[in-house]
């Protein structure tokens, strides 16, 4: 039973287009985030939510808009895509200060 | 700027021999220290953890070790096993902002028969 699933896993799509990544964990945490991996594999946080609210917004352009519906769910929706927006984006939780569990990442390909 | 940084990329080690990868720190107010192993197509996994109060910690053929003097901590596999080869990333965190992880650049290890 995954703890942390993303969906989906591949996503290819053209610019300019809106697209929308679905997180969902089954493990009870109250905080959840999204990182992106870019093309040099560096690994950065976006976002976190603890409890459904916004905790941490890094510089981000506002064309990415999390929501979390529920403490078990954070998607992430992307307006406008650019071409720098190809990337791989991982979904985590995490409860205090345990160690975050991620997803196994979101491909997104902007042609 | 990267506050994290991994220096070597890559490293290779023989099967049964000692593994030592390493982390250098520039913000004094991290103190949650973590290594996650990642293998392809996959996401990061937590593999061990150290916060800024302790200077090791030890679990199975694992250890971490933390300077915070020199703001450098490592990750000690020994003995070294096929199944290790995969990129393993350092990453630190502090509470002011909550506990999100900032990353190294990951050292990738392959371990040879």
């Amino acid at each position: 039973d995954t703890a942390v699933s993303q969906t989906p896993k591949y996503l290819v799509t053209q610019m300019g287009n809106d697209k929308s990544i679905k997180c969902e964990q089954n493990l009870g945490h109250d905080t959840m985030y999204w990182y992106k991996q870019d093309s040099k594999k560096f690994l950065k946080i976006m976002f976190s939510y603890n409890n459904k609210e916004l905790i941490i917004n890094e510089t981000v352009p506002n064309r990415f808009s999390p929501k979390s519906p529920d403490k078990a769910h954070l998607n992430l929706h992307i307006n406008s895509l650019e071409l720098g927006d190809s990337a791989v984006y991982f979904c985590a939780s995490s409860q205090g200060l345990t160690p975050q569990h991620f997803g196994d990442g979101t491909r997104l390909s902007i042609l | 700027d990267q506050q994290v940084k991994q220096n070597s990329p890559s490293l290779s080690v023989q099967e049964g021999r000692i593994s030592i990868l390493n982390c250098d720190y520039t913000n004094s107010m991290f103190d949650y220290f973590l290594w996650y192993k990642k293998y392809p197509a996959e996401g990061p996994t937590f593999l061990i953890s150290i916060s800024s109060i302790k200077d090791k910690n030890e679990d199975g053929r694992f250890t971490v070790f933390l300077n915070k003097s020199a703001k450098h901590l490592s990750l000690h596999i020994v003995p070294s096993q096929p199944g290790d080869s995969a990129v393993y990333f350092c990453a630190a965190s502090e509470e002011n902002s909550g506990y999100a992880l900032n990353f190294g650049k990951g050292t990738s290890l392959l371990v040879t028969p």
